[in-house]
């Protein structure tokens, strides 16, 4: 079974840009959740899409959106970038099934670097 | 102060040395435990998965929980170099959908 994808793995924007990443999960999962991971704070949560449904957000501004398409890729954008902004974007999906264990299995990340 | 505490380390062993590894949290509605692994320019790779105190073994691998003293560890034996990652854990409760919260992250080197 494919893992998780997630392209492009590596970005480099400016200030001001916005940016659009993507992410295919495991075939058969349905809920797919977006990590900020930086050196100082660590992973952190941006939001998780079920079923095309936004079920859980983060504490992130309104800039970072996502989407969650019919065949259960997901999209997240950024806007107006900021230098803050340059992270490691991990992608992480899960079958999210009522009585299954819900593992959560990540992407490689996509690496924005904002300069 | 964060809901999840893990020493960051980094930690430096020799090959064959036990290793333990730990976090605390503060929040006592967490009720799933995760330590994931997360090897230099990859993605976090799920290592053990428990809900309730006591002990899971899988391997070289254990993950205890204590939920009395909200603190969870993750131990190594026989530790190799391929060991060497940096090891997180992650935590949930029943109505957090699929969100984590994560430690901070703890740097491991086995050297041989």
């Amino acid at each position: 079974k494919a893992g998780v994808t997630q392209t492009p793995r590596y970005l480099i924007k400016t200030r001001g840009q916005q940016v659009t990443l993507s992410c295919s999960p495991i075939s058969g999962h349905r809920s797919v959740s977006w990590y900020q991971q930086t050196p100082g704070q660590g992973l952190q949560f941006l939001f998780e899409y079920f079923s095309e449904t936004q079920r859980n957000k983060g504490n992130f501004p309104g800039r970072f959106s996502g989407r969650q398409f019919s065949n259960s890729r997901s999209e997240m954008n950024v806007s107006t970038l900021e230098l803050g902004d340059s992270a490691l974007y991990l992608c992480a999906s899960s079958s999210s099934l009522a009585g299954v264990r819900n593992e959560q299995f990540f992407g490689p990340g996509t690496r924005l670097t904002v300069l | 102060q964060k809901e999840v505490e893990q020493d960051p380390g980094p930690l430096s062993v020799p090959e064959g040395a036990i290793v333990s590894l730990n976090c605390t949290y503060s929040n006592s509605a967490f009720q799933y435990f995760m330590w994931y692994r997360q090897y230099s320019r990859k993605g976090p790779e799920l290592l053990m998965y428990t809900y309730s105190s006591g002990n899971k073994e899988d391997g070289r691998f254990t993950a205890q929980v204590d939920k009395s003293s909200k603190y969870i560890s993750l131990f190594i034996r026989d530790s190799q170099p391929s060991d060497s990652a940096t090891y997180l854990c992650a935590m949930s409760y029943s109505t957090s959908g699929s969100r984590l919260t994560f430690g901070e992250g703890t740097q491991l080197t086995v050297n041989p």
